[in-house]
């Protein structure tokens, strides 16, 4: 059962519009949520994460929204430019002693010059 | 801050021979990493939680005696692939918690592209 999901594999934006990337999870009890960047061979890049007692939080050009009654989180990214082009990981954790992140599958997202 | 280094970035080995990555937490002591693996285009699937100085927690439907974890000191946590199999061929990427609830709370490594012919 896949607590954490991202339906749409992929996404493509021209340079400068908005980019929206989303996630929904299943699991009530998680209560932080990150988004990570990532390109082949290489380890997750950290971009932004939100608290549940949150409902936005805002980093330069990257905006995270918690909608903790559908259970759904979404990532904007304005604007968008070519170097945004990876993959983008939707995670979710319940903290605390033992906390421990859950992935979504990922969405490939492609910023058009 | 809080850099995790992970090593070898590849490896490629013969079937049947075992393997070992290295994870260092190079400016920070890490209490718990964790290990992934990523299938192509997949998820990253947590296998395993590693607890320095007690036995690791797996994930169900990892095999310890597979996939064995040691993390005997604050800074280095190991993962070895024991008499590994093409089916085995991955990317394995550790992680380190570095403090929970608030900004990143997980630093990862650059992983490892196992492959087993």
């Amino acid at each position: 059962d896949q607590q954490v999901k991202q339906n749409s594999p992929s996404l493509s934006v021209q340079e400068g519009r908005i980019s929206i990337l989303n996630c929904d999870y299943t699991n009530s009890m998680f209560d932080y949520f990150l988004w990570y960047k990532k390109y082949p061979a290489e380890g997750p890049t950290f971009l932004i994460s939100i608290s549940s007692i949150k409902d936005k939080n805002e980093d330069g050009r990257f905006t995270v929204f918690l909608n903790k009654s559908a259970k759904h989180l979404s990532l904007h990214i304005v604007p968008s430019q070519p170097g945004d082009s990876a993959v983008y990981f939707c995670a979710a954790a319940q903290t605390g002693a033992n906390s421990k992140l859950t992935f979504g599958k990922g969405i490939t997202l492609s910023v058009r010059p | 801050g809080a850099v995790v280094s992970q090593h070898p970035s590849w490896v490629i080995c013969k079937s049947g021979t075992s393997v070992k990555i290295e994870c260092r937490s190079l400016d920070f002591q890490a209490t718990t990493m964790f290990w992934y693996r990523q299938f192509p285009k997949q998820s990253l699937m947590l296998m395993a939680t590693s607890n320095e100085g007690s036995k690791a927690t797996y994930e169900q439907g990892v095999e310890k005696d597979k996939f064995l974890i040691n993390h005997a000191s604050l800074t280095l946590s190991t993962l070895t692939v024991t008499s590994a199999h093409p089916e085995d061929s991955s990317f394995y990427i550790c992680s380190a918690r570095v403090h929970l609830g608030q900004g990143n709370g997980y630093t990862f490594g650059s992983g490892t592209r196992l492959t087993v012919v």
